[in-house]
């Protein structure tokens, strides 16, 4: 419906395991966006891409790894994650680097748990 | 203190209410501001835009005061539909060849019963 799909909706994992949450956006667009919304706190930033190159890294921990290989798909490559890397991981995209008044678009979300 | 604060709520309304919803800012470099809405379980989408001469779309109405870096929203006869979480959200963004981030508020959880 929003032009932007994620995969897989759900995701459980051990601490050990290594896994990888994929973007797609139909919209034409040339920025995409890696969010994470833990329960009671606000949406964090975590990576911006701007035609496939990384523009952002908001202090997120190695264990998180975003891969961008063009500007319609980005992924976010999970290894070695703790139990308070649980949340609902948002990606959104934007015609281009929001300045003024550009909206972001986001995907339905991949809702991870950390076992 | 927080770059976006909400009061988080929850507001329990009946259908037909009106309710408002307050949003304060910390930096006054802020250049735009948005309403985005969030239902239970579902990823957040815009309901508006928030200009400093305040605007109007059907039932909602927001306002932005800049000198008190304080954001608005207004929503008349209330909906069961309207239940949702309404995030407010600052652009900072200092023109040029920058670029802004969106910094999202805690959300505002509104319940609107029968």
């Amino acid at each position: 419906e929003t032009g932007v799909t994620q995969t897989p909706r759900h995701l459980v994992m051990g601490m050990t395991n290594k896994k990888s949450l994929k973007c797609e956006q139909h919209l034409g667009h040339n920025a995409m966006y890696w969010y994470k919304q833990s329960a009671k706190k606000p949406l964090e930033l975590m990576f911006v891409y701007s035609l496939e190159e990384r523009v952002e890294n908001n202090s997120v921990p190695s264990r998180f790894s975003p891969e961008c290989p063009n500007s319609s798909h980005l992924f976010l490559h999970l290894h070695t994650l703790q139990p308070e890397d649980s949340a609902l991981y948002l990606c959104a995209s934007s015609q281009d680097l929001v300045t003024g008044t550009d909206t972001q678009y986001f995907g339905p979300g991949t809702r991870l748990t950390v076992l | 203190r927080k770059e976006v604060e909400q009061d988080p709520g929850p507001f329990n309304v009946p259908e037909g209410a009106t309710v408002a919803f307050n949003c304060t800012y910390s930096n006054s470099a802020s250049q735009s501001f948005f309403w985005y809405r969030q239902d239970c379980r579902k990823e957040p989408k815009l309901l508006m835009s928030v200009y400093s001469s305040g605007n109007e779309d059907g039932r909602f109405t927001a306002q932005l005061n800049r000198a008190s870096q304080y954001i608005s929203l207004l929503i008349r006869d209330s909906k069961l539909s309207d239940s949702a979480t309404y995030l407010c959200v600052v652009n900072l963004w200092s023109g040029g060849t920058s670029y802004g981030k969106l910094t999202f508020g805690q959300g505002t959880i509104l319940t609107v019963h029968p």
